[in-house]
């Protein structure tokens, strides 16, 4: 099974700073991999998919790359609304997985 | 608009049964994997299960196989979880989610989700 560790689990910013979400996979699963808020009491959304892909009408600060093993979620000028809980999920095999999940708060 | 609504959660005893139910709209449903992902109070997300269009193929987390089954039924644009053999360690928020139409899945959108609680 592969397993999705990222880092940090806790993030303290500010508006307008830029963060870097790494999620790191235990064995190689070319780009697939997704990204997803979630904020407190909602389901999940997706934010990004084959690593570097932008769902639609999600905004561009939110950026994806990285393939193999290693993966970032930038997010270029913190927003207000952008403070909640990144999880990446791989999507290479079967059992699919997600992160431990980021906690993104306001410092 | 797609629409995911689920339904069926509720308090159960250890070792009873549930089946929750999730309303597809807005979309061919049909056409796309469908999945079950679920969230413990105050954890992380966790994939359950997965369910090809036709049936023909069905995938779970080792946590519930045997003990869950994931089915569809495309004419009523429905999915369904039947959750067998209930343990404390199930109580989570379930969540429906489309899939893709292409054997990679990412999630999108997701229901609102539905609480599934395991106590005596």
């Amino acid at each position: 099974d592969i397993q999705l560790t990222q880092s940090p689990s806790f993030l303290s910013a500010s508006v307008g700073d830029r963060v870097t979400i790494t999620c790191r996979a235990s064995q190689g699963i070319s780009s697939y991999l997704a990204w997803y808020q979630q904020k407190p009491g909602k389901a999940p959304k997706l934010l990004i998919y084959a690593a570097s892909t932008l769902q639609s009408g999600v905004p561009s600060r939110f950026s994806g790359s990285g393939s193999g093993t290693e993966f970032t979620l930038t997010i270029s000028s913190l927003q207000p609304e952008d403070f909640a809980t990144y999880y990446c999920q791989q999507l290479n095999s079967y059992p699919y997985s997600f992160g431990q999940g980021t906690k993104l708060e306001i410092k | 608009e797609v629409q995911l609504v689920e339904s069926g959660g509720g308090l159960v005893q250890p070792g009873g049964s549930l089946r929750l139910s999730c309303a597809a709209s807005g979309f061919t449903f049909s056409s796309y994997w469908m999945s079950w992902v679920r969230q413990a109070p105050g954890k992380g997300l966790e994939w359950v299960a997965n369910i090809k269009q036709d049936e023909s193929e069905k995938y779970y987390v080792d946590s519930v196989k045997g003990r869950f089954t994931i089915s569809r039924d495309n004419a009523k644009t429905s999915l369904y979880l039947q959750m067998n053999s209930l343990r404390a360690e199930d109580t989570a928020v379930y969540y429906c989610a489309r899939g893709t139409r292409g054997w990679y899945n990412w999630f999108d959108p997701w229901g609102q989700g539905t609480l599934v609680t395991v106590s005596s």
